[in-house]
């Protein structure tokens, strides 16, 4: 069964920090991995999607990578921002169209 | 139109109430999904429909009751809810059930659903 654990579970960081957000997974038979953003109460926007071929995708100021053989994933944001705050999420497609989260990051990029 | 669309996005209802959540997506999606997402929890899946079918019920109690009239529409009826029903419920879709490669999940808004 695969599972998603993502460090840290919380981070706060001054305006401008570049900071690295860091999802692990347990079985490296993935076909992609994607990154999300949740503010408070609102839905999950998706950041990036990183095919299982792929060892990065960038959009903007953020880039994940990713590292299938070890199961690991890493979105670097750059230049962080106070609206930069929210919970991210990383999730794989698991069995059967299920998609598997990660307990998520909250983050506070502090001005 | 690359969003999916939920309605209501807030929900106050009794526990003898009868109400329904819908969601409405128009990118070709052949895939759709409920989440279950209480605070500070990842989302938890609930149902899969794929191709208009039920393809998944997460062992779900029968007072979620969940139906896809077309490839564009999904929604949720509720009956009965419990208090600790009270959630933040999501739609989301696929291109294809378990994208793989470059199609990944599109996620609504979400409807916040409080029983009282």
């Amino acid at each position: 069964k695969q599972e998603v654990t993502q460090i840290p579970a919380a981070l706060s960081v001054p305006e401008g920090e570049n900071l690295v957000l860091n999802c692990s997974f347990t079985d490296s038979a993935i076909y992609n991995l994607q990154w999300f953003r949740q503010d408070p109460g609102k839905g999950l926007t998706s950041l990036l999607l990183i095919q299982s071929s792929q060892r990065e995708q960038t959009s903007g100021r953020l880039n994940a990578s990713l590292d299938k053989s070890s199961g690991r994933s890493t979105l670097y944001i750059a230049a962080s921002q106070p609206g930069d705050s929210a919970t991210y999420l990383c999730a794989v497609p698991a069995s059967g169209s299920r998609l598997t989260f990660g307990e998520g990051t909250q983050l506070t990029v502090n001005p | 139109d690359t969003e999916v669309t939920q309605t209501p996005k807030h929900l106050v209802m009794g526990m003898t109430n009868k109400k329904s959540l819908k969601c409405e997506q128009h990118m070709g999606h052949r895939a759709m999904y409920w989440y279950k997402q209480k605070a500070k929890k990842p989302p938890e899946l609930m149902f899969v429909y794929s191709y208009e079918k039920l393809s998944i019920n997460e062992s779900v109690p029968s007072r979620f009751s969940p139906e896809c009239p077309n490839s564009s529409l999904l929604n949720l009826h509720l009956h009965a809810l419990q208090p600790e029903d009270s959630a933040l419920y999501l739609c989301a879709s696929s291109q294809v059930p378990l994208p793989t490669g470059n199609y990944g999940y599109t996620f609504g808004s979400g409807t916040r659903l409080t029983v009282v």
